[in-house]
C-alpha cells in the first residue's frame, strides 16, 4: 500500500461549486497531517495543517479520520484561483520524521 | 514573510558533470530538507539535515548525494555525477522545532535538466 494514496482527479468544477478530496495514509503511528497546495511548476505552499477535531479556513475544511486513516478537504464556494493541484502531507510515523506526500488531486475550477 | 530561497532557478547539465544546488533556509528554523519532483510524479523526499548532519534519507539519496551547509546560511545539495534521470524540480524545505504543526516552507526550486 501506497504511504499517502489520492484520487488525481482531474476535478472539474464549476464556480461556486462545493467539492471534497479524500485521501488515505498507511502507517497508523503518523502524526502530522496537511494540505498543501501546488500551481504549475511551482513550489508547494501549505493550506492547511489537519487537526484531529477538524478544522476550518475560510472557504476550507479539513477533517481527519485516525481510526480508517483518512483525511479530507472540502472547498466551498470555489473561485477560479482554486485551480490547482492539492496534496496530501502526513508525516512518515511518530515524532519529527520527514514529509511524505501524495500524488496530488488536480482542481480546474470552470468560469 | 520570511522565505527559502534556491538558485539558481535552472540548471542545464550534461550526464556526468557535477551540480551543487543552494539555498538559504528561513533564519531561525532548525531543520532542512531537500525533496525532488521529477515532472508529472510526487514530491519525494531526499533528506533531512539537523545538527550539522543528516538526520535520514531515502533510498533516492544514494552515494552520488551529498548535502553541506557550509556556513551560517547557506545549505546544498551536489550530485557527483549527473544521470538523465536526476532531471527534476530540486525542492529545498526548513522547519522549526513546531515543524509537526506548520509543516515545512518550501523554496521556489532548481529546475536540473541533465542532457
Amino acid at each position: 500500500r501506497k504511504e499517502v494514496e489520492q484520487d488525481p482527479g482531474p476535478f472539474n468544477v464549476p464556480e461556486g461549486a462545493t467539492v471534497a478530496f479524500n485521501c488515505t495514509y498507511s502507517n497508523s503511528a503518523s502524526q502530522s497531517f496537511f494540505w498543501y497546495r501546488q500551481d504549475c511548476r511551482k513550489e508547494p505552499k501549505l493550506l492547511m495543517s489537519v487537526y484531529s477535531s477538524g478544522n476550518e479556513d475560510g472557504r476550507f475544511t479539513a477533517q481527519l479520520n485516525r481510526a480508517s486513516q483518512y483525511i479530507s478537504l472540502l472547498i466551498r464556494d470555489s473561485k477560479l484561483s482554486d485551480s490547482a493541484t492539492y496534496l496530501c502531507v502526513v508525516n512518515r510515523r511518530s515524532g519529527n520524521t520527514p514529509l511524505v506526500f501524495g500524488k496530488g488531486t488536480r482542481l480546474s475550477v470552470i468560469a | 514573510e520570511p522565505e527559502v530561497t534556491q538558485t539558481p532557478s535552472h540548471q542545464v547539465t550534461q550526464m556526468g558533470q557535477e551540480v551543487i544546488l543552494r539555498c538559504v533556509p528561513i533564519s531561525n528554523h532548525l531543520y532542512f530538507y531537500w525533496y525532488r519532483q521529477i515532472l508529472g510524479q510526487k514530491v519525494e523526499f531526499l533528506v533531512s539535515f539537523y545538527n550539522n548532519e543528516i538526520s535520514e534519507k531515502s533510498e533516492i539519496f544514494d552515494d552520488q548525494f551529498s548535502v553541506e551547509r557550509p556556513d551560517g546560511s547557506n545549505f546544498t545539495l551536489k550530485i557527483r555525477s549527473t544521470k538523465l534521470e536526476d532531471s527534476a524540480m530540486y525542492f529545498c524545505a526548513s522547519s522549526s522545532d513546531r515543524a509537526l504543526n506548520y509543516g515545512y516552507t518550501f523554496g521556489s526550486g532548481t529546475r536540473l535538466t541533465v542532457v
